[in-house]
């Protein structure tokens, strides 16, 4: 069965402290891998869409990378406004492009 | 060029009422997915639609649920004879093309069934 799963559920961090949230999945064959942001009451705002193992991409403070079984969203040096749920998905070969499977999310709160 | 737009963002309905949920996709956009998100659970797929067809439905509940998405207007989720595990935040999502292509999603339409 295709599958997401986030960790951890929930990370603190001082504003400034790197760190990293994790996603590993399982799935018969990957079309992609989408990350995205969501705020409270908000609906998820995309950030990133890696397609293959060993592929990277950047925006700012956020840096996703992709391996064949997981992806890791590196936070370098974040903000309060970084504070957010951090949500992961794939879409399996064989669906519509975006009939994503989500993870349960990891709840990042930056404090100053 | 105005984002996936959902209305209403916010609906109550008694138990055994219908519920309508209405999401109008980006400009250009042909694809409509719909997602349901329970309280503390990650998003769920339901159905899958473009112009006048649905195309994957398999995460939709077998009764009470159907969804269209007609050549004119908005896609529609309704959701007949609601109870209260009905409650939820319903997103919709649109692309332009169903390749390669990330989904962008609206603010969604928070359910309360009392």
């Amino acid at each position: 069965e295709d599958q997401v799963t986030q960790s951890p559920e929930a990370l603190r961090l001082q504003e400034g402290e790197s760190s990293s949230l994790n996603c590993s999945y399982t799935v018969s064959g990957l079309r992609g891998l989408f990350w995205y942001r969501q705020d409270p009451g908000k609906g998820p705002e995309f950030l990133f869409t890696l397609y293959s193992a060993g592929e990277e991409k950047e925006k700012e403070r956020l840096k996703a990378t992709l391996t064949k079984k997981e992806s890791f969203l590196h936070i370098t040096a974040p903000k309060p406004e970084d504070s957010a749920t951090y949500l992961c998905a794939v879409a399996p070969l064989g669906g519509g492009y975006n009939k994503l499977i989500f993870g349960a999310g990891t709840r990042l709160a930056v404090h100053p | 060029n105005a984002g996936v737009m959902q209305n209403p963002r916010h609906l109550v309905r008694r138990r055994g009422q219908e519920a309508r949920l209405r999401c109008s996709p980006m400009k250009g956009h042909s694809h409509v997915y719909w997602y349901r998100q329970l309280p503390e659970e990650g998003l769920k797929f339901m159905v899958y639609l473009q112009k006048e067809n649905i195309i994957d439905e398999s995460g939709m509940p077998k009764e009470r649920f159907s969804a269209e998405f007609p050549k004119e207007g908005p896609s529609i989720l309704r959701i007949q004879q609601v109870v209260r595990g009905d409650s939820a935040a319903y997103f919709c999502a649109s692309s332009p093309r169903q390749e390669r292509t990330e989904a962008f999603f609206g603010q969604g339409t928070r359910l309360t069934v009392v």
